[in-house]
């Protein structure tokens, strides 16, 4: 079941933000968002997380709409290395397995 | 050096080979998984283990067999690869904390 809905692709110019959104429109009131993002040829990596708040660290900035239907993930100053798969992911804090199940993401492609 | 390694790093085997992938982490974190990722599906979860001893089927689990004897390793063994088993392998672990950390992959190819 997809549970987050991610245009395939984006374009963004180097120095500028990078705004990926995400549509969550099922999210359970358990559910956090994730996102992760891989670098061609390397393993994912994580990038932030979120419940219900805003939540910035030293990668991006994550805001998350009042009803929780959807987000936004900010690369407030994009580089070329930026250039990415970027994954959203919707899932519960702690659950049995805690598998992480990956949607085909965001190619986001950051040009000079 | 503290971190999740995969070996090797390439490998081509014939079909009907068995081959191991090795995973190993220093931090002692409880779960461990196996991803392969493939043009067309992304990433797709093979199996995963919640502590040594304990290991679950992902969502395509046929073909890999996986054992957990020490928490931090979690080798995947293909039994008798085929050539649909041509992928890139991402081994990951997650501790107390709220991220995954995934190694750098292991590009296998069965001819």
């Amino acid at each position: 079941d997809a549970k987050t809905t991610q245009p395939p692709s984006m374009d963004c110019a180097e120095g500028r933000a990078a705004n990926l959104p995400c549509n969550h429109s099922t999210i359970s009131g358990n559910e956090y968002v994730y996102w992760y993002r891989q670098i061609h040829s390397q393993g994912p990596q994580y990038i932030i997380h979120g419940l219900k708040n805003n939540e910035t660290n030293e990668m991006a900035s994550l805001i998350i709409t009042e009803d929780r239907k959807s987000s936004t993930l900010i690369l407030p100053h994009a580089t070329l290395r930026d250039t990415a798969v970027y994954y959203c992911i919707v899932r519960p804090f702690m659950e049995y397995g805690n598998k992480l199940v990956f949607g085909a993401g965001t190619i986001l492609r950051v040009k000079s | 050096d503290a971190g999740i390694t995969q070996s090797p790093r390439y490998k081509i085997t014939e079909t009907g080979r068995q081959v191991t992938l090795m995973c190993h982490q220093t931090w002692s974190h409880s779960y461990m998984f196996w991803y392969r990722q493939d043009l067309g599906h992304g990433l797709r979860l093979i199996y995963y283990s919640a502590a040594a001893d304990i290991t679950d089927k992902g969502e395509v689990p046929d073909g890999y067999v996986v054992s957990r004897s020490k928490t931090e390793n979690f080798p995947l063994t293909l039994e008798s690869a085929t050539r649909s088993q041509t992928s890139v392998y991402f081994c990951a672990s997650l501790g107390q904390g709220v991220s995954y950390t995934f190694g750098s992959g292991t590009r296998l190819t069965v001819v």
